[in-house]
């Protein structure tokens, strides 16, 4: 059983166009992260979400976290061929011995054509 | 500062056969972590160090993988005897601190060993 649902599972976009990632849960998380994976390299953090209904940005990504703290997006305005690459969401959930015991989403794998 | 390195790369080897990772964490990180990805699926938790000490090894699939983590330096994976279905990348990851959430002391990836048993 998927934990942590994520889609879509690929995404071919030109260049200047928009997408949202989702992150679905039916369980509560007490922070969700979200990470970007080139090929060879390991995932590299984004940002971390950790309130219910927070909203952060990094440059022309936006990032929420839902008010339940079952869900996330990641939002792209005006996708670059940069930003080409496999996009990963984890959620870590309740517990004081679940530190850095991370569930991840299967990815996204995104494709910005020029 | 150097990064979270994994060796080797890559490791082709037979059914039956043993293996062993290795996982340098960033200096000074106390928590190690062990993940890995099979073909088709997500990245799955395996188990986690603090200093030389298992914190959580709920991950781990069986008894054929053994993680050490002697002096509280560098971590090891063997898998022996090695399976079909051990086939995947093992992911390494460290962070600093102990205790308190992940988003407080983020983790480091390293970039991974590709494991194919054939």
């Amino acid at each position: 059983t998927q934990l942590l649902e994520q889609s879509p599972q690929f995404l071919s976009i030109q260049e200047g166009e928009n997408l949202t990632v989702y992150c679905n849960s039916s369980s509560v998380f007490s922070s969700l992260q979200w990470y970007r994976q080139e090929p060879g390299e390991g995932p590299v953090l984004l940002v971390t979400v950790v309130t219910g209904g927070e909203v952060k940005k990094l440059k022309r990504l936006t990032f929420q976290f839902g008010d339940a703290r079952k869900d996330s997006s990641l939002h792209i305005t005006a996708a670059q061929p940069g930003d080409t690459g496999l996009y990963l969401c984890a959620g870590e959930r309740g517990g004081s011995s679940n530190t850095g015991k991370l569930i991840f989403g299967q990815g996204t794998t995104l494709q910005v054509k020029p | 500062e150097a990064g979270v390195t994994q060796f080797p790369s890559h490791s082709v080897i037979e059914k039956g056969q043993t293996v062993t990772l290795r996982c340098d964490p960033i200096s000074g990180h106390d928590n190690l972590y062990w993940y890995r990805r099979v073909m088709g699926k997500e990245i799955k938790f395996l188990l986690h160090f603090v200093k030389e000490s298992k914190q959580d090894e709920s991950g781990m699939p069986n008894n054929r993988f053994l993680a050490e983590r002697t002096g509280g330096t560098y971590s090891t994976l063997k898998v022996q005897p090695a399976e079909l279905e051990d086939s995947g990348v093992y992911f390494c990851a460290s962070s600093q601190g102990y205790g308190g959430r992940s988003y407080n002391s983020p983790l480091h990836f390293g970039n991974g060993t590709r494991l194919t048993v054939t």
